[in-house]
């Protein structure tokens, strides 16, 4: 079985500074591994998605995450954040080898930011 | 091109009462899974269809249960609900059936059980 943790449930941010959310995974088997976004009264939105290959993927909207397969992190990063990416997000994990698409979701972390 | 499409968007029911919920997949999409949501939690996986049949359950008791249509659209049917019933419920769409693609989420139906 998988399981996603979420490392913080709230980050709050001033307009134009870095960010780093948090996401570590357990899972005994390969997984991939994605984050999704949720605005408010939406549904959610996917920012990118690690398959294989190289480690650091890059995603819409300035976002970017590295995959660690030594540490099960996957942490979401953006250099320099804007006050509509205040929103909802959250790191899922998939099997490699299951026969659906059944994702595994942490409890969000909820950014803020402000000006 | 129209998203993923859910209807309704908000229902009130009373304990006991049963439930339907729709959902039309993105255009070009045979894959449908659906997801309940409780108030600050992640969404949790209920089962997915796929040619007509559920193709992967997650951790929920027969009360729910669902329909895909030939057209590929889907129904979510909860029976005998219960006050922890109350969630958004979203419904996703994809291309192939199996992992690793890219899931197209509707914007939910919020269902209220008092």
């Amino acid at each position: 079985a998988q399981s996603v943790t979420q490392l913080d449930s709230q980050v709050p941010v001033f307009e134009e500074a870095p960010v780093e959310l948090r996401c570590n995974y357990s899972s005994s088997v390969s997984v991939y591994l994605f984050w999704y976004v949720q605005y408010p009264n939406q549904g959610l939105q996917l920012l990118l998605k690690y398959l294989s290959g190289s480690t650091l993927v890059k995603g819409i909207n300035g976002f970017e995450a590295e995959f660690n397969k030594s540490q099960t992190s996957f942490h979401l990063r953006k250099p320099s954040v804007h006050i509509s990416d205040t929103a909802e997000y959250f790191c899922a994990v998939s099997d490699r080898d299951q026969a659906g698409t059944a994702l595994i979701f942490g409890k969000g972390t909820t950014l803020s930011v402000s000006s | 091109d129209a998203g993923v499409t859910q209807s309704p968007t908000h229902l009130i029911k009373t304990r006991g009462q049963q439930v339907t919920l729709r959902c039309s997949p993105k255009s070009g999409h045979d894959t449908v899974s659906w997801y309940q949501q409780a108030l600050g939690q992640g969404p949790q996986f209920i089962f997915q269809y796929y040619e007509e049949e559920e193709r992967q359950r997650g951790n929920f008791p027969d009360r729910f249960s669902g329909h895909q249509f030939p057209n590929y659209s889907s129904e979510l049917n909860v029976n005998a609900l219960l006050l922890g019933d109350s969630a958004l419920y979203l419904c996703a769409s994809s291309p192939n059936p199996g992992p690793g693609y890219e899931q197209y989420f509707g914007p939910g139906t919020r269902l209220t059980v008092t």
